[in-house]
């Protein structure tokens, strides 16, 4: 199970769109439809931002989006705020009740 | 609103047996919605799967721990469990436990997350 991939880094300034690739295979994401995208601040509790590859849970701005597009899932925040500097994870499942983690991606707002 | 916590100790010798206990409320363990689950961050790196429980039975592990790890479940103490034996350094980490939802596969509710270092 090698985590899917994902950039370690990735920065925009205030108000600019900024997109973080998630890259898994045909036994992950390219099989299902259950990719989520998890938001943690330091010292934090990660939280769940995008489910099923679309959705956001209650409460969650729209500035955030997710899609799917093969192997890869994207997440996309939109007019970017400082408040989004993070760190996000993507999460697929994997098959056999199992899922699977992205290594990360740094989220800095200039 | 479920609410989980976690508890063991914060210190392990390499070789030992790490055992975390999550404690359960606000539902019921015998929910069909939710697989009972941990997750771990070693310090400064990112989530890793670790393993699962069902209340009707089974349990699922990473792969790369299976031949380690034990997962288990007491829903008449709205607890589940981690064993992780022959611990070594690399399995220094925040341990959280953590609800996957059934059927849409994502993670909804955390703990607030447990530090356990290996270290002599």
């Amino acid at each position: 199970q090698s985590a899917l991939t994902q950039p370690p880094s990735a920065s925009g300034s205030p108000g600019q769109s900024v997109t973080i690739s998630c890259t898994g295979t045909n036994s992950d994401i390219g099989g299902f439809n259950f990719v989520s995208w998890y938001q943690q601040h330091p010292g934090k509790v990660p939280k769940l931002i995008i489910y099923e590859v679309t959705k956001r849970p209650s409460g969650v701005p729209d500035r955030f989006s997710g899609s799917k597009s093969g192997n890869t899932a994207s997440l996309t925040v939109s007019g970017l705020q400082a408040e989004d500097e993070a760190d996000y994870y993507c999460n697929s499942y994997a098959g056999d009740n199992n899922l699977i983690f992205g290594g990360g991606t740094k989220l800095t707002v200039l | 609103q479920l609410h989980l916590q976690e508890s063991g100790p914060g210190l392990v010798k390499p070789s030992e047996t790490l055992s975390l206990t999550c404690t359960v409320s606000g539902d019921s363990m015998s929910s069909d919605y939710y697989f009972w689950t941990w997750v771990r961050q070693p310090p400064g790196k990112g989530l890793e799967w670790v393993g699962n429980v069902y209340h009707k039975g089974g349990a699922w592990y990473n792969t790369s721990l299976k031949s380690r790890l034990t997962v288990s479940i007491d829903t008449s103490m709205s607890q589940f469990s981690l064993r992780l034996r022959s611990v070594t350094a690399a399995d220094t980490a925040v341990y959280y436990c953590v609800t996957h939802r059934r059927f849409a596969d994502y993670i909804d509710y955390w703990g607030r997350g447990i530090l356990v270092t290996v270290s002599s």
